[in-house]
């Protein structure tokens, strides 16, 4: 079984919402990654945070990390249509994915 | 810098018959991974090679094999085609084995259709 684990499955939102997306993930990591995929594409990445830092900013996107809990999220701010697509995590040391979080941004 | 290319785009083949995917990655990257990804599975691990050699294997029947080249391009084989194995087949490469600190680049995949 895969390591991250993303929630909630979907999330549908108005356009300049703030959009939250979780990931739980089972054993120690060196670092957890979260990639975008729009239909019937390759996944984007979109960011790494490295077990030492509890935060991190690219644009829109924050992405936290709680070791403690095993647990990261995804932040995107001011959200825009073009943001709909899947939202995946992965850890370093399982290069698997989850289901995955299906964002709809709506106009 | 070119990304990662896939070869065929789109595939239909019939039960049975057997089909090769191919994978170029970033220059520069040795690692490949191969994924399958379906509705009712979602993305599954399929196998990485790192350096012509099979590092990581999912959890897939031996009808699913892959190889790497020196030039780190990398195929993969499916045979005895079956209903099921209609998929999104998506390659990535990373600078690294397994991503340490290195992500994925992937490529848009090859739709394989099996009738």
């Amino acid at each position: 079984s895969q390591q991250g684990e993303e929630d909630p499955q979907a999330l549908s939102i108005q356009e300049g919402e703030n959009a939250t997306m979780n990931c739980s993930y089972k054993t120690s990591i060196n670092n957890l990654q979260w990639y975008r995929q729009n239909s019937g594409r390759g996944l984007v990445h979109l960011i790494l945070i490295r077990s030492n830092e509890r935060e991190k900013h690219s644009g829109r996107l924050r992405v936290t990390l709680d070791t403690s809990k095993k647990s990261s999220s995804l932040l995107i701010t001011a959200s825009r249509a073009a943001d709909t697509a899947s939202y995946f995590c992965a850890t370093d040391n399982d290069m698997r994915f989850g289901a995955g979080t299906r964002l709809t941004v709506k106009p | 810098k070119a990304g990662v290319t896939q070869t065929p785009r789109y595939l239909i083949k019939t039960r049975g018959q057997q089909v090769t995917l191919s994978c170029s990655p970033i220059s520069g990257h040795r690692s490949v991974s191969w994924y399958q990804q379906t509705p009712g599975q979602g993305l599954q691990f399929l196998f990485e090679y790192f350096s012509e050699t099979q590092r990581n294997k999912g959890n897939f029947p031996g009808r699913f094999s892959g190889r790497q080249f020196s030039n780190s391009r990398s195929e993969m084989n499916v045979s005895t085609l079956e209903l099921g194995d209609s998929a999104l087949y998506l390659c990535a490469s990373s600078l690294q084995q397994r991503s340490y600190n290195s992500p994925l680049h992937f490529g848009n995949g090859t739709r394989l259709t099996v009738t």
